[in-house]
């Protein structure tokens, strides 16, 4: 199982760009790094997957280099609403052998 | 709103108690997943089921039993619960349970066990 590092915080101010980096040096051939939202009381959001080099959505920038050992999550501008906690996953889509696993996040915290 | 619907949001119940939890999906997906989240934890994946059929129970206790009638609805039994039971109860689908894809989750239901 890939296992994931994140800072467990991280300080922002509303309309700075934040990056979260998310290191998984054990990435199998296999498996697909996403990123979810999640804010109290409320189940997890995906915001955006990616396998290799650089993938953009509407809402983010997923950045992931040649060796796919970490991956950076880019927010554009963020506002206070973006305050929340952030987590990576490595790995293929549920299933019996490769199981999802949700770390402990980032939480973002962004001020006026 | 996500495609995904847990009922109740809030529930409190005593230890010697008998409830259920209702998950809905109207994304047409085909798995649905079960996840515990206990305060300051990361979320615990409970269960697995695809096309209907289980295929995951992460050694979860006997008093939580897990029920999917159809690839639409799953259901958490939960009887004789403990105090540290005690959390927010997701439910997720996905299309598939391999390879690419990500999980929708519900809001989740907040369970108190007193």
């Amino acid at each position: 199982l890939a296992k994931t590092t994140q800072p467990i915080s991280m300080d922002s101010y509303e309309g700075q760009e934040v990056n979260i980096t998310c290191s998984h040096n054990n990435i199998a051939t296999n498996d697909y790094i996403t990123w979810y939202q999640q804010f109290p009381s409320q189940g997890p959001r995906f915001i955006i997957q990616g396998y290799k080099t650089k993938v953009t959505n509407e809402v983010a920038s997923l950045f992931i280099p040649a060796d796919r050992k970490s991956s950076t999550l880019s927010l554009p501008r963020v506002s206070l609403s973006d305050t929340a906690v952030y987590y990576c996953l490595v790995g293929e889509l549920g299933g019996a052998t490769n199981k999802l696993i949700f770390g402990t996040g980032t939480l973002l915290a962004v001020q006026p | 709103e996500t495609g995904v619907t847990q009922t109740p949001r809030h529930l409190v119940m005593g230890m010697t108690n008998k409830k259920s939890l209702k998950c809905e999906q109207h994304l047409g997906h085909n798995a649905m997943y079960w996840y515990k989240q206990s305060a300051k934890k990361p979320l615990e994946l409970m269960f697995v089921y695809s096309l209907e059929e289980r295929v995951e129970n992460n050694s979860v206790p006997s008093r939580f039993s897990p029920e999917c009638p159809n690839s639409s609805h799953l259901f958490l039994h939960l009887h004789t619960l403990q105090p540290e039971d005690s959390a927010l109860y997701l439910c997720a689908s996905s299309q598939g349970i391999s390879g690419q894809g990500f999980q929708y989750f519900g809001a989740g239901t907040r369970l108190s066990v007193l």
